[in-house]
């Protein structure tokens, strides 16, 4: 299977403690892109990567999230001084190049849930 | 800024039945409208996507959805009603082009399907 990929599938933290989130993309994709989900909600964009270049961040990335690409391949998403509210499910895509952009493939994504 | 509203977040039908679960969307450029499927603690799906051409798009498992500006509504439906087709839909926006929002997609809150026997 050459989907996307994201590790680990779920993640149990207590309250303060850091967690990173991996995400593997299509190989031959350059955009990848992360996305949270909440409970009876849709996802929402967080941030997006053109090969290693981070080039939008929602403004609910707080200061205590950060992404990296650090090679255009795969990405980590590291949550600091975890909240409850940060309880979610963390989705990662990525697509192609050219119109490749509009078909966007998700991975299974991260459950982490604050305790 | 764009936006999906999605009516009625749970839809419930029989068998056999049409589907129809209801999109808006609001966007300030011409826009790329995405139905996506999501089954529990998976990823999404992508089901269909208009992209401009045919304003009636045809996607997999048999669902369609129609494109109408006047109305700026992107309706999600099916014929007949299938029990795998329960699962969690996501109507999505994205900018055409050029747009500054190009490939990254607006989301609305999803609508719940349930099929009855």
């Amino acid at each position: 299977d050459t989907g996307v990929s994201q590790d680990p599938r779920h993640k149990i933290t207590k309250r303060g403690q850091n967690v990173t989130f991996r995400c593997d993309p299509i190989s031959e994709h350059n955009r990848l892109y992360w996305y949270r989900q909440t409970l009876g909600q849709g996802p929402e964009f967080l941030t997006y990567f053109q090969n290693e270049a981070q080039l939008e961040k929602s403004r609910l990335l707080s200061d205590r999230f950060s992404a990296e690409r650090p090679k255009g391949s795969f990405s980590t998403l590291e949550i600091q001084r975890t909240e409850q509210g940060d309880s979610a499910m963390y989705l990662c895509a990525s697509s192609g190049r050219g119109h490749g952009l509009l078909r966007a493939f998700f991975g299974q994504g991260t459950r982490l849930t604050v305790v | 800024a764009q936006s999906v509203t999605q009516l009625g977040s749970h839809v419930s039908v029989s068998e056999g039945a049409l589907v129809l679960l209801r999109c808006n969307y609001s966007s300030s450029v011409p826009p790329y409208l995405f139905w996506y499927v999501q089954y529990p603690n998976q990823g999404l799906q992508l089901l269909l996507k208009y992209t401009s051409a045919a304003t009636l798009v045809k996607g997999i498992n048999g669902f369609e959805a129609e494109f109408k500006k006047s109305e700026t509504s992107f309706h999600l439906t099916k014929p007949s009603a299938h029990m795998s087709d329960a699962a969690e839909y996501f109507c999505a926006v994205s900018d055409q082009d050029g747009g500054t929002s190009y490939g990254k997609l607006t989301f609305g809150q999803g609508t719940i399907l349930t099929v009855h026997p």
